[in-house]
Parts: structure tokens; C-alpha cells; sequence
């Protein structure tokens, strides 16, 4: 069974600073790796997704993260925040459970806060 | 192109009632899946929808049913609604296939008293 594990609940990281949130996962498949983004009271907005390919996969709003395989992680990054990026963060796996079904399990969310 | 919609946005509901809320998938998906997110958690999968037929389910009792429409559309009935099914429920397309991409709606909030 897929799980996904995001390290921190809560960053806080001052407006123009780097930040980096983190997450791992496990299954015993080959899965597909998604970032989500959610503003209050709103649903969630694909940030990335990592299919296949390169492991450098490059989002809107100027996200990006990196698949390490062997480390079994598909951290979220990006260089400079804005006070506009405030807002709750889900990792998610997807893997095939069978008759082409491709659930997604998620992370429990990490609230990331700018600080201006 | 529109989105994924769904109704209502909020709806609140006493303890032992029953609730259908409803979803619009975004054009050309046919896959329509149901999630339940709890206040400070991270949506949890409750079933998927393919070709009006329930294709996979989460661990959610059998009070949680769905259908889904020739048009792609589904619902999602909740049966003897306990405190502990207030949530934001987020209903979710992707195309033919299921590995690709799913793209969210903006939820309905239920509130059970």
C-alpha cells in the first residue's frame, strides 16, 4: 500500500527566502508524484507532477521539485517566495490499485507562511 | 473550458440525514473520483467512477455511494449522517486512462449538527 509522508506541518520563511518543503513516500510500485496547491476555503490546484522522464520537474508559479528514487522523496522547492505563495501544500501518490484505477493518497499537508 | 464543478458549495445537515452532492467533470474526462478532507488533514479517497460503474473504493462505510451519468457526472449520497462526516468534500476528473492528471473542483462544505 502507497503512504506519503510530509516531514513538516507547519514553515514559516520570510518573504524572498528560499524554501524547500519536504516529502517521502513508499509503495511497492512504480507511482506518479503530484504537489497541491490549497488557498483557504478553495480546493486543490496542481502545482507539478512528476510522470516520468527527467527527475527536475518544473510547476507554475515558479515551483519545482526533484524525484530521488533511491531516497524515496519528491521535495518541493522554490528560490523566492512571495507573500502570495501563503497556503497549504499537498503531497500526493498515485499508483495503479487494479483495473486501471489510479487513486491518490495524500500527505497531511504542510502550511507554508510568508513572512513579509 | 470549464473546470470541475461542483454543488452546492456549503450545506448543512443534522445528525441521521441524508445528502447528495453532485459534480461536473471537466471537459473530455470520463474518470470521476470522490474525496473527503477533514479540517487540518489531507483528502482521503472514498471512490472512483468509470464508465458509470464504481471502478475502486476507499475505506469508507457502505452509508458513502455514488453514481455516475451517461454525461460523466456523478454524485455522491451520504446516508445517516454522523458529526463525524463534516468535512470538505472534493470531487475530482481525469482523462481516459486514470494515470493521468487529476484536476480538482472547489468542494462543497458539509456540516453536520
Amino acid at each position: 500500500a502507497q503512504s506519503v509522508t510530509q516531514l513538516d506541518s507547519q514553515v514559516p520563511v520570510f518573504e524572498e527566502a528560499p524554501v524547500e518543503l519536504r516529502c517521502n513516500y513508499s509503495s511497492s510500485v512504480s507511482v506518479y508524484l503530484f504537489w497541491y496547491v490549497q488557498y483557504p476555503n478553495q480546493g486543490l490546484q496542481l502545482l507539478l507532477k512528476y510522470l516520468s522522464g527527467s527527475t527536475l520537474v518544473k510547476g507554475i508559479n515558479g515551483f519545482e521539485a526533484e524525484f530521488n528514487k533511491s531516497q524515496t522523496s519528491f521535495h518541493l522547492r522554490k528560490p523566492s517566495v512571495h507573500i502570495s505563495d501563503t497556503a497549504e501544500y499537498f503531497c500526493a501518490v498515485s499508483e495503479d490499485s487494479g483495473a486501471g484505477s489510479y487513486q491518490l493518497t495524500f500527505g497531511k499537508g504542510t502550511k507554508l507562511s510568508v513572512i513579509p | 473550458d470549464a473546470g470541475v464543478t461542483q454543488s452546492p458549495t456549503h450545506l448543512i445537515k443534522t445528525r441521521g440525514q441524508q445528502v447528495t452532492l453532485r459534480c461536473s467533470p471537466k471537459s473530455g474526462h470520463d474518470t470521476v473520483s470522490w474525496y473527503q478532507q477533514a479540517l487540518g488533514q489531507g483528502p482521503q479517497f472514498i471512490f472512483q467512477y468509470y464508465e458509470e460503474e464504481e471502478r475502486q473504493r476507499g475505506n469508507f462505510p457502505d452509508r458513502f455511494s455514488g453514481h455516475q451519468f451517461p454525461n460523466y457526472s456523478s454524485e455522491l449520497n451520504v446516508n445517516a449522517l454522523l458529526l463525524g462526516d463534516s468535512a470538505l468534500y472534493l470531487c475530482a476528473s481525469s482523462r481516459p486512462g486514470g494515470a493521468d492528471t487529476q484536476y480538482f473542483g472547489p468542494g462543497t462544505r458539509l456540516t453536520v449538527l
